[in-house]
This record gives C-alpha cells, sequence and structure tokens, in this order.
C-alpha cells in the first residue's frame, strides 16, 4: 500500500526562526506531485505548496520551501521566519497511484512561540 | 461565492438517525471529494466525484454510506443510522480538472457528533 509517514506529531518553534517538517511517502511512480497543506483551527485546508517530482528544482513560495530527495522519497518542508499565523496543523500528500485521491499522512501540529 | 461551502457546520444527532451533508463546491470545479477527519488523525479518502459520476467510492466505511452529485455541482454525502464511531469531521473539496496535478480547495468542513 501506498504511504505518507510523517514523523514529527509536533514541533514548536520560535516566532522568526526557521523549523522544517519531515515527510516521506511511498510510491512505484516516476512523476507525480506531492502536496503540503495547512489546516489553522477554522478546519480549512490550505494548500501552501506544490512539487513535481520530475522537477529536481526545489518549489518556494515565499518563506516556504521544500527539501525534496526524490531517491530517498523525501518531501520536507521549511518555513522560514515564523510567524504566529502559521501555527496550525500541515499535512504532506500525494495522489495514489492510478487514481485521483489524495493521500495524507497524519499531520504534524505546529506551535509557534512569541 | 469564493469558496467550497459546507452545511451544517456543526450537527449532533443521536445514534442511530440518519444525517446529510451538504457540498457546494467551487463554480465550474468538475472535480469533487470527500474526506473524514477523526480526531487526532490525518484525513481519510470516501469518495470522489468527476461531474456527476463516482468512479472512485472505494473509501466509503460500509453501506450506510452514500454519496450523489448532481447538475455536476451540488454533493450530499448521507449517512444512514449513525453510529459513535461515525463521529467526526467531514471536508469536502472540489478542483478544477481531473488531474493529478490539480490542487483540491476544501471546504470548513461539517463536524459530526453521534451521541
Amino acid at each position: 500500500a501506498q504511504t505518507v509517514t510523517q514523523s514529527q506529531p509536533e514541533m514548536s518553534v520560535q516566532e522568526a526562526e526557521t523549523v522544517t517538517l519531515s515527510c516521506t511517502y511511498d510510491t512505484s511512480e516516476s512523476d507525480y506531485y506531492l502536496f503540503w497543506y495547512k489546516q489553522p483551527p477554522s478546519r480549512q485546508m490550505i494548500l501552501v505548496i506544490r512539487q513535481e517530482a520530475y522537477k529536481q528544482q526545489n518549489a518556494t513560495e515565499n518563506r516556504f520551501s521544500v527539501n525534496f530527495q526524490k531517491a530517498a522519497k523525501s518531501f520536507s518542508l521549511k518555513i522560514s521566519d515564523s510567524q504566529l499565523g502559521d501555527a496550525a496543523m500541515y499535512f504532506c500528500a500525494y495522489p495514489q497511484g492510478g487514481s485521483e485521491k489524495l493521500v495524507f499522512g497524519k499531520g504534524t501540529k505546529l506551535t509557534v512561540n512569541p | 461565492g469564493a469558496g467550497v461551502s459546507q452545511s451544517p457546520s456543526n450537527k449532533v444527532t443521536e445514534k442511530g438517525k440518519d444525517v446529510e451533508l451538504r457540498c457546494d463546491p467551487i463554480s465550474g470545479h468538475t472535480a469533487l471529494y470527500w474526506y473524514r477527519q477523526s480526531l487526532g488523525q490525518g484525513l481519510e479518502f470516501l469518495i470522489y466525484f468527476q461531474g456527476n459520476s463516482a468512479p472512485d467510492k472505494s473509501g466509503l466505511p460500509s453501506d450506510r454510506f452514500s454519496a450523489e452529485r448532481t447538475g455536476g455541482s451540488v454533493s450530499t454525502l448521507t449517512i444512514q443510522r449513525t453510529q459513535q464511531e461515525d463521529s467526526a469531521v467531514y471536508l469536502c473539496a472540489s478542483s478544477l480538472a481531473q488531474g493529478r496535478s490539480s490542487p483540491l480547495h476544501f471546504g470548513n468542513g461539517t463536524r459530526l457528533t453521534v451521541t
């Protein structure tokens, strides 16, 4: 079964510091997309960043960037200059092979300390 | 109507009752998904629609669960004879096109509590 693993149930970071959330996945495909979603207390899942496995360059969106290691099947999210509004659950996800459904990890709860 | 709308936001029901959860996707989005999120867990896929058809309903946990989509728009998830283990947040998402690169746009979810 194809799975997504987030090994850090909780993380904390000081405001303005940098934090990295880890994600590993298992797939036999060669081309696919990977996603990080953020879920604040409002419950709405919000797309943070997307990475195409075909591209070697790591995706970047403002303070958010990924460290994509295709051979290791690792897809970490780095948040720079952390802000109080970054506090949320973060989920890593990718589309299960041969289907349209996203498979999600169990999430990492990020706390940002002032 | 910018985003995905779900109603009700919260639903408390007695064990054994039927419930209907509604999802109104972003206009023009052809793909629609239902997920379930239990406390402290990730998202569990339930069903996927492309237009009005459901090519993948593999995640529905039992025959008490059903879903339909009409007019390529609004979707309803129905749970019959609710059980306490059905208590969870039910999330709906839509995307612009079929394709594994298309990001999902989520609603705020319906929190279902079965007493």
